[in-house]
């Protein structure tokens, strides 16, 4: 079965404080791995694409890294503006449709 | 570029009564569209996918005639809630593939509350 995990659920960090979210998943024939950005009362907001272990992307102060079994997406010297909930999903050879891990709160205090 | 507009923001209706929201991409062509919904502190549910010109695909537990899916062009996909009950409440929110690269990109989302 298709699975992805996104650890940790919740994270807080001081501002200027470097951390990492992962991903994992086990799939059947990965296209690509997604990254995006929620607001609360938001709809999602892409922010990553990666289709191939090995592969980085930056934007700002995030960048997006993949594995075989997994992403991190590495925020370096987060702003209280960063705080959002971030999903991580992925999309199958086999078909379309995305799917999504749980998620991660990430609350950034001044 | 990569925007999609999704209308209305916020509906309130009573039950028994039904909801059409509609979801666009405005600067983009899109074959294919999907419908998910949201819980509180819930990572997103798929319910459907639409493919221009096609019958939507379901997924398991999702009663297509309680949730209409049209998508009669590339650009325009509408999801009808017939004879809404209070358990239809949610958040409900749109994406559009751009066609080659599999990226979605998703609307602001609906939030509909049934009274």
């Amino acid at each position: 079965e298709d699975q992805v995990t996104q650890s940790p659920e919740a994270l807080r960090l001081q501002e200027g404080e470097s951390s990492s979210l992962n991903c994992s998943y086990t799939v059947s024939g990965l296209r690509g791995l997604f990254w995006y950005r929620q607001d609360p009362g938001k709809g999602p907001e892409f922010l990553f694409t990666l289709y191939s272990a090995g592969e980085e992307k930056e934007k700002e102060r995030l960048k997006a890294t993949l594995t075989k079994k997994e992403s991190f997406l590495h925020i370096t010297a987060p702003k209280p503006e960063d705080s959002a909930t971030y999903l991580c999903a992925v999309s199958l050879t086999s078909g379309s449709r995305l799917t999504f891990g749980e998620g991660t709160q990430l609350t950034v205090n001044p | 570029g990569a925007v999609v507009s999704q209308h209305p923001s916020r509906v309130i209706c009573k039950s028994g009564t039904s909801v059409k929201i509609e979801c666009r991409s405005l600067d983009f062509q899109a074959t294919t569209m999907f419908w998910y919904r949201q819980f509180p502190k819930q990572s997103l549910m798929l319910m459907a996918t639409s493919n221009e010109g096609s019958k939507a695909t379901y997924e398991q537990g999702v009663e297509k005639d309680k949730f209409l899916i049209n998508h009669a062009s590339l650009t325009l996909s509408t999801l009808t809630v017939t004879s809404a009950h209070p358990e239809d409440s949610s958040f409900y929110i749109c994406s559009a593939a751009r066609q080659g690269s599999g990226e979605q990109y998703f609307g602001p989302g609906t939030r509909l509350t049934v009274t």
